[in-house]
C-alpha cells in the first residue's frame, strides 16, 4: 500500500531532550516536507527536500533540523525541544514538486507535547 | 510575503445547500493551486487541483482568477460527509524556492 508513515504518533517529552520524528514514504517520491499545525495558524512548512541531500528552509525552520540521506526517509530532529514546539506535525511527500506542484500525500501526523 | 487568506468560517449549512469558499493569494507569481480537505485531527487530503480554465469533479467546482488573485470552491447539494475543514493551497516556485503555502482553512458543518 502506497503510504507515508510517521513515528511516533504521540510523544510527550521534556524541554531540552533531543528527539527525532521519523518519516518514510514508499512511493519513490522526490519531494518531501515537514509541516506543523497549530490552532489559528494553520499548516506551516518547516523544511522541505527536493531530493536526496537537497534540503531547504520553509517558513518556520527555527529549532528544527532535517536530513535526506535516502530518498524514502526524511527525519525531523529537535535538538533541544521547547514548549513552543508543542504542535501537530505532518510529513508529506509528492512525486515531484518544482516549477509546478504535484499532489502532496500526508502522513497521519505526530502529536508532540513538550513540557 | 507569501500569504494565503481564506474565509474564516465556520459555515453551517443544511443538507442539500450550495456553499462557496473563496481564497486570495498575495503573490502573483504563484503557479499551482489546490483545495485540500482535512477531517478533524486527520491528515489533509487532496480534494482537487485548480486550473485556469476552471474544473469540476462531481458536486465540486473550482475556479481560478489570476487577475484578481483568488481561487474558489463551490460545493453543490451538500452532504453530511462534506463536513470538514477546507484548505486552500498555493505553490510558488522561483529563486531556488519551492514552497507550498496553506491557508488557515475554512470549517464546514453540514447539518441534517
Amino acid at each position: 500500500e502506497a503510504q507515508v508513515t510517521q513515528n511516533p504518533r504521540y510523544l510527550i517529552t521534556v524541554t531540552g531532550k533531543k528527539l527525532t520524528v521519523t518519516c518514510s514514504q514508499n512511493m519513490n517520491h522526490e519531494y518531501m516536507s515537514w509541516y506543523r499545525q497549530d490552532p489559528g495558524l494553520g499548516l506551516r512548512q518547516i523544511y522541505y527536500s527536493m531530493n536526496v541531500e537537497v534540503t531547504d528552509k520553509g517558513d518556520v525552520p527555527e529549532g528544527y533540523k532535517v536530513s535526506r540521506k535516502e530518498k524514502r526517509n526524511f527525519p525531523l530532529i529537535l535538538e533541544s525541544p521547547s514548549p513552543n514546539q508543542t504542535s501537530l506535525y505532518f510529513c508529506a511527500s509528492s512525486y515531484r514538486t518544482g516549477t509546478f506542484a504535484d499532489t502532496q500525500y500526508f502522513g497521519p501526523g505526530t502529536r508532540l507535547t513538550v513540557l | 510575503r507569501k500569504e494565503v487568506e481564506q474565509d474564516p468560517g465556520p459555515f453551517n449549512v443544511p443538507e442539500g445547500a450550495t456553499v462557496a469558499f473563496n481564497c486570495t493569494y498575495s503573490n502573483s507569481a504563484s503557479q499551482s493551486f489546490f483545495w485540500y480537505r482535512q477531517d478533524c485531527r486527520k491528515e489533509p487530503k487532496l480534494l482537487m487541483s485548480v486550473y485556469s480554465s476552471g474544473n469540476e469533479d462531481g458536486r465540486f467546482t473550482a475556479q481560478l482568477n489570476r487577475a484578481s488573485q483568488y481561487i474558489s470552491l463551490l460545493i453543490r447539494d451538500s452532504k453530511l460527509s462534506d463536513s470538514a475543514t477546507y484548505l486552500c493551497v498555493v505553490h510558488l516556485s522561483g529563486a531556488g524556492s519551492y514552497q507550498l503555502t496553506f491557508g488557515k482553512g475554512t470549517k464546514l458543518s453540514v447539518i441534517p
